[in-house]
């Protein structure tokens, strides 16, 4: 049972690019999110989904779009990548015992 | 809006020695409350959660924490560390899981960098 697994685990991008973090979770959970990992400030969520085709905006979305077109897959898009971004990236889905199972992490640095 | 305070951004403790960890929570109805652990360079990990009911809860690895409704409280401890609990640990707190209603979220602390020292 892989969990959640988050690709790529690094990546560096020019300011301007775009890229996509992929996210894929085995575990047939409806709720999927994406949070946002910066010293200091704790995880902040960027948007998640209640179930396919349903999504909705977290604490700090701009700058972001996502997507959920079946259960297993939630991909987080950069649309124009900007040094504000540089940040580390978790993926979780909600198990029903409340908890949240979190992927291992994509390290992005935005130059 | 909810918020969750923790106190101490880094924590050292001597391997062998008790740990208590500090988490103040500012929540409007009942709280659901957690404490998930990140080991260096990977996701984070439920330690344990309070719901209800007892309000001494146990988690994994040997800890447990309390819910305190009078301090707005729920903090962490280990009667005795092991060099392996060197992590960044993370309050939270939130709605019932699986229900959101509207922009309620689930909150989470800045951390805790716990070092422990042979």
């Amino acid at each position: 049972n892989a969990g959640v697994t988050q690709t790529p685990k690094f990546q560096v991008l020019k300011t301007g690019q775009s890229m996509t973090l992929q996210c894929a979770q085995d575990m047939n959970h409806e709720y999927m999110s994406w949070y946002r990992q910066d010293p200091g400030m704790g995880l902040r969520l960027i948007h998640y989904s209640v179930g396919a085709g349903i999504t909705d905006q977290g604490e700090v979305p701009n700058g972001y779009n996502v997507s959920r077109s079946t259960t297993e897959d939630f991909p987080l898009r950069l649309l124009s990548a900007a040094p504000s971004q540089t940040s580390v990236y978790f993926c979780a889905s909600l198990g029903g015992s409340g908890e949240l199972f979190f992927g291992e992490g994509s390290r992005l640095t935005v130059l | 809006a909810q918020s969750v305070t923790q106190p101490d951004i880094h924590i050292t403790v001597s391997e062998g020695a008790s740990l208590e960890l500090r988490c103040n929570y500012s929540y409007g109805a009942t709280p659901y409350l957690f404490w998930y652990v990140q080991s260096p360079g990977q996701g984070l990990q439920l330690l344990l959660k309070y719901f209800s009911g007892d309000t001494l809860v146990q988690g994994i690895k040997g800890f447990e924490a309390e819910f305190k409704r009078s301090q707005s409280s729920f903090n962490l401890r280990k009667p005795s560390v092991h060099w392996s609990d060197a992590a960044e640990y993370f309050c939270a707190v939130g709605p019932f899981p699986w229900v959101v209603f509207g922009n309620e979220k689930l909150t989470f602390g800045t951390g805790t960098r716990l070092t422990i020292i042979p």
